[in-house]
Formats: C-alpha cells, structure tokens, sequence
C-alpha cells in the first residue's frame, strides 16, 4: 500500500525566508504528482501539477520537482508571505489508477 | 468560471440517520472523485467514476456508503445508518479528463454524527 511522508509536520518562519517543503512515497512508481494547499475549515487549492512527462513545474515563487527514482518530492516557496501560512499537501497518483495518495500535510506558519 | 460546488457545507445528523452529500462537478469535467478527510489527516480516496461509470470504489468503508453519478454529472454520496467514526469533511474533485489531468477540489461537506 502506498504511503506518503511530509517533513516537516509544521514549519514556522519569518517573513522573506526561502523554504523547502518535502514529500516522499513508499512506492515511487509516480505517475504524476500535484501539491495543493489548505487554508483552515477550507478545500483544497491545487498549486501545480508534474505530469507523467515532466520533472518539474514553476508557478510564480512556487517550484515543484519530482525525483522518480526516488520517490521524492519538494516543493520551494521562494520570499516567503505571511498570506503563505497554510496547510500544503502533496499527493501522487500512479500508473493505472486515478486516484490520488494523499501525505498528512505540512502546516506553515509566515510570521510578518 | 465556476468551481466544484458541494453541498449542504455542513450536516449534523443522529447516529443511525441517512445522509446524502451533493457535489457538482466543473461543467465537462469526465472524471469525479470522492475523498473523506478526517481531523488533521490528508484526504483519503473514497471512489472514482468517469462519466457515469463508476470505476473504483476500493476506498469505501463499508456498506453504507453509496455513490452514483447517473447521468455523468451531479454525484451523490450516501451514508447510510451513520455512526460516529463517519464524522469527517467529505471532498469532492472532478478533472476534465483521464490520466494527467489536475483535479480541483470542492469547499467539502462536513459532517458530524452525534
């Protein structure tokens, strides 16, 4: 059964920091991977999305890569904010299967 | 354009009651997901369909819940006879196609069982 592991559980830094959010999966057979975030009480906002294709994905101060002979993932918010402060979850699907596997989260708290 | 509407956004419902949870997908979107999410987990896979065809429903936790997706847009998951470790918020997702495709999330339902 595949598992998901995100270190570190919760992370707080001052306004400015660059930062590295990390995920990996016990089977890493990933076929794609997406990394959302989660503002308290809320649904999840899909962030951005590696396909099967692809290593890697930029949006704004986001970047994501996926290693898949590893089976890791890391996510780098760059100049941080405190509008940053969030739960971010990775998840990954795999080959011949919709759906996504889901890590506990990572809950980051920007302090201005 | 619009997003993955849930609804009700909460329900509190006695233990042994049936609920059901709607979700209507982005418009065109082939492939819908159901996930539960308890109190500071991830979210976890309930069941999948694409169109009306309700491809995988491993993640169902038993017998009492029920999903269907009739004419390949509005969902309805089911609860039957609730009991108290049903309490979560229930997600839901749609993506436009199958494969490597984004899935976008709704605001979710929560419910509590009493």
């Amino acid at each position: 059964k595949q598992e998901v592991t995100q270190i570190p559980a919760a992370l707080s830094v001052p306004e400015g920091e660059n930062l590295v959010l990390n995920c990996s999966f016990t089977d890493s057979a990933i076929y794609n991977l997406q990394w959302f975030r989660q503002d308290p009480g809320k649904g999840l906002t899909s962030l951005l999305l590696i396909q099967s294709s692809q290593r890697e994905q930029t949006s704004g101060r986001l970047n994501a890569s996926l290693d898949k002979s590893s089976g890791r993932s890391t996510l780098y918010i760059a100049a941080s904010q405190p509008g940053d402060s969030a739960t971010y979850l990775c998840a990954g699907a795999q080959g011949g299967s919709e759906k996504l596997v889901f890590g506990k989260g990572t809950k980051l708290t920007v302090n201005p | 354009g619009a997003g993955v509407s849930q609804s009700p956004r909460y329900k509190v419902a006695k233990r042994g009651q049936d609920v059901a949870l709607r979700c209507d997908p982005i418009s065109g979107h082939v492939s819908l997901f159901w996930y539960q999410q308890a109190l500071g987990q991830g979210p976890e896979f309930l069941t999948y369909f694409q169109n009306e065809a309700q491809l995988d429903k491993s993640g169902l936790p038993s017998d009492r819940f029920f999903a269907e997706r009739p004419e390949g847009s509005v969902s309805t998951l089911k609860i039957q006879r609730t009991q108290q470790e049903d309490s979560a918020v229930y997600l839901c997702a749609s993506s436009l196609g199958v494969g490597d495709y984004e899935q976008y999330f709704g605001p979710g339902t929560r419910l509590t069982v009493t």
